[in-house]
């Protein structure tokens, strides 16, 4: 079965733009969780999306924001952007379990700020 | 605060020898721990852990959870080239939270 779809896999923006990131889970998979991955930190929690409501959230400001639609694809946004917002951004999915088993990752969007 | 905590960050090895990876965490309403291994993009995943004292397998891979020391150790025997990766330590307790990762290279 396919796999996990991010797009795009590239992004350059500058300063001050708004960018939008897409994950299309895998089929059947109602839950996509979101992470930015910088060097030296590890993946970093952004949130996490079942059946179209957000049902966790980490640490990061208001300017990133995301939504799950009715097909169970996702989109992550991050507003007014910052040098420092470059990085891998991955996405995972999985049916929804809450025991932390059968997480599937995307390859992830490389974004950089420019 | 929830943490998870990976040593050591980096190491070197020479292909044949033994990799022990340490991940300690303090996660409340922990009910797993899992490991990952990442060489370019996606983590792909290795193990899940949620009892303790029972060790996992997996090949020349295996893991066991000490949940009175909240922690948990990764070894890899007989290293090759093909283990050179980013090892990454996530606790589930509601939500999936990772460790910074330990980047392993293994040389010929």
């Amino acid at each position: 079965k396919a796999g996990v779809t991010q797009t795009p896999r590239y992004l350059i923006k500058t300063r001050g733009q708004q960018v939008t990131l897409s994950c299309s889970p895998i089929s059947g998979h109602r839950s996509v969780s979101w992470y930015q991955q910088t060097p030296g930190q590890g993946l970093q929690f952004l949130f996490e999306y079942f059946s179209e409501t957000q049902r966790n959230k980490g640490n990061f400001p208001g300017r990133f924001s995301g939504r799950q639609f009715s097909n169970s694809r996702s989109e992550m946004n991050v507003s007014t952007l910052e040098l420092g917002d470059s990085a891998l951004y991955l996405c995972a999915s999985n049916a929804g379990e809450q025991r932390g088993y059968g997480y599937t990752f995307g390859s992830g969007t490389r974004l950089t700020v420019v | 605060e929830d943490k998870v905590v990976q040593s050591p960050l980096s190491l070197v090895v020479h292909e044949g020898d033994t990799v022990t990876l340490n991940c300690s965490y303090e996660v409340t309403n922990f009910r797993s721990l899992l490991w990952y291994k990442q060489e370019k993009k996606a983590p792909t995943f290795l193990f899940m852990l949620t009892s303790s004292g029972i060790e996992k397998k997996s090949g020349r891979l295996s893991s066991i959870l000490d949940k009175k020391e909240l922690s948990s150790i990764l070894n890899i025997t007989a290293t090759q080239t093909g283990d050179s990766a980013i090892y990454l330590c996530a606790v589930f307790g509601g939500k999936l939270q990772f460790g910074a990762g330990t980047q392993v290279v293994v040389t010929p």
